[in-house]
C-alpha cells in the first residue's frame, strides 16, 4: 500500500516569507507527527496529532511554526516569515494508534531558507 | 527528559565481519525503543523495537538488537554485514509513541 508522502520535497524560500509543508499520512493511521531533521543531526520532535487533535506541541521552536490536521487526515506544517535557521528537512511520521506501534515515516521535505 | 546517545558517529566494518552500532538510553520507568535506518533522499525505514518481553529482539534485513536494562542499553547487531547495509542508523526512545526522541545517527560504511 501507498506510504507517507510529502510535498513539496524540495523547497527554496527567502527569509520572511511563509511556507506551507503538506503530509499525505498512511491511510487508517490515527496519530501523525512532525520532525525537524538538521544537517548531521537526527529528528527533532515538532509536534503530535491523534485524528484532527494536537495533543502535543511542545517541540514546535516558535510561534512561527503551526500546523493543523483538520479532517484528521492530511496534515500541514506552516512556518511564517521563515529564517535562515529553519533550514532543515521536516519529516511526517504516521503510526496506527497511540503506544507502543512504530512510526512510518515520509521522505521529508527539504527547506531551504535564503 | 529522556534521551538517547549514539556514541559513535561511524562504524566501518568489512563485509561479513559482524556489526555493532551502539546506544543507550537515559530514562526513568519503563522505555520504548526503536531502530530507524535512513538511506540518503529516503525517509527513516522501521528496523526493529523492543517494547516489553524478550530481550533479544529480531527485526528486518537481519539485524536484531539486545535490550540491556542494567547497561541501559540497545546495540544494534547483524551477524553478516553487507555493503548495502551501509547507511545511517538512528536509535530512539519512548515512553508513549508520543514524543519520541532520536540519537545523533551513526553512519554505518561496510567495505567490501
Amino acid at each position: 500500500g501507498a506510504g507517507v508522502s510529502q510535498s513539496p520535497r524540495y523547497k527554496v524560500a527567502k527569509r520572511g516569507q511563509d511556507v506551507a509543508l503538506r503530509c499525505d499520512p498512511i491511510s487508517g493511521h490515527v496519530s501523525l507527527f512532525w520532525y525537524q531533521q538538521a544537517l548531521g543531526q537526527g529528528p527533532e520532535f515538532l509536534t503530535y496529532f491523534q485524528n484532527e487533535a494536537q495533543l502535543d506541541k511542545s517541540g514546535l521552536p516558535s510561534d512561527r511554526f503551526f500546523a493543523e490536521r483538520p479532517e484528521g487526515s492530511v496534515s500541514t506544517l506552516k512556518i511564517q516569515r521563515t529564517q535562515q535557521e529553519d533550514s532543515a528537512v521536516y519529516l511526517c511520521a504516521s503510526s496506527l494508534v497511540m503506544g507502543s506501534y512504530e512510526q512510518y515515516f515520509g521522505p521529508g521535505t527539504r527547506l531551504t531558507v535564503t | 527528559a529522556q534521551s538517547v546517545a549514539q556514541p559513535e558517529d561511524q562504524v566501518n566494518v568489512a563485509e561479513g565481519n559482524p556489526l555493532t552500532v551502539k546506544c543507550t538510553y537515559s530514562v526513568s520507568g519503563n522505555p520504548y525503543l526503536f531502530w530507524y535506518v535512513q538511506y540518503p533522499n529516503r525517509g527513516l525505514q522501521f528496523l526493529l523495537k523492543y517494547i516489553t518481553g524478550d530481550n533479544l529482539v529480531k527485526g528486518s534485513y537481519g539485524f536484531e538488537a539486545e535490550f540491556n536494562k542494567s547497561q541501559t542499553s540497545f546495540h544494534l547487531k547483524k551477524p553478516s554485514a553487507l555493503v548495502s547495509d551501509s547507511a545511517l542508523y538512528f536509535c530512539a526512545v519512548t515512553y508513549n509513541n508520543n514524543d519520541m526522541r532520536f540519537g545523533a545517527g551513526t553512519r554505518l560504511t561496510v567495505k567490501p
